[in-house]
């Protein structure tokens, strides 16, 4: 069974510029979740995709994150502008139906480094 | 809101020692508990959860948690550590603030080192 896949691995910008993820979740899972973890703390969510649809948002920052899964599948996160605070492991994670009981499987992740 | 505490940042044993990785955790109501591993450069996979039921579960790698709800805790154990355990464990509590939204809140983890 392939995993979650997550590009590109590295990243290093320059505060104030754009950057966009890319995540392929496990075929057949309806959820999708981006999350982000600052070195020596644990993973915090970002946003939650049912399918297409969006479904918990309420701990992106709205005014330089966006975040779209077209068709259900592929997902997008992009950050415009970059803040020095944003550096931080980005963690895509996909799971059957969203269930509560469900295991969330892991991507490797996109190290970003604003500088 | 739900919240997860690790108290050890960083835990140190003998390879063939056991181990005991402590987490708390606060919730309203009945919590959905788990133990992820992430290794260095990998995604975080699970070891084990808890919805209900028997107190003690049993994960992959030998591990296993007990949950007590008089002590909000759900603490992580392994007999004998094996070099390959050497790894960040994070604790995590599931809960849903709304219908169709599903929430995994973590701890900041417990990196693991083994000496050989």
């Amino acid at each position: 069974e392939a995993g979650v896949a997550q590009s590109p691995r590295y990243k290093i910008i320059e505060k104030r510029q754009s950057v966009a993820f890319w995540c392929n979740p496990i075929s057949g899972h309806a959820t999708l979740y981006w999350y982000q973890q600052i070195l020596g703390q644990g993973p915090k969510l970002l946003i939650q995709f049912q399918n297409n649809g969006v479904v918990d948002d309420s701990q992106l920052p709205k005014d330089r994150f966006s975040a779209e899964r077209l068709k259900g599948v592929d997902s997008t996160l992009k950050i415009q502008p970059a803040k020095l605070e944003d550096s931080a492991v980005y963690l895509c994670a996909s799971s059957l139906q969203g269930k509560a009981n469900e295991k969330l499987f892991f991507g490797s992740g996109t190290q970003l480094s604003v500088l | 809101a739900q919240s997860v505490t690790q108290p050890d940042i960083h835990i140190t044993v003998s390879e063939g020692a056991s181990l005991e990785l402590r987490c708390n955790y606060s919730y309203g109501a009945t919590p959905y508990l788990f133990w992820y591993v992430q290794s260095p450069g990998q995604g975080l996979q699970l070891l084990l959860k808890y919805f209900s039921g028997d107190t003690l579960v049993q994960g992959i790698k030998g591990f296993e948690a007990e949950f007590k709800r008089s002590q909000s805790s759900f603490n992580l154990r392994k007999p004998s550590v094996h070099w390959s355990d050497a790894a960040e464990y994070f604790c995590a509590v599931g809960a849903r603030p709304w219908a169709g939204s599903y929430q995994l809140t973590f701890g900041k983890g417990t990196k693991l080192s083994v000496i050989p």
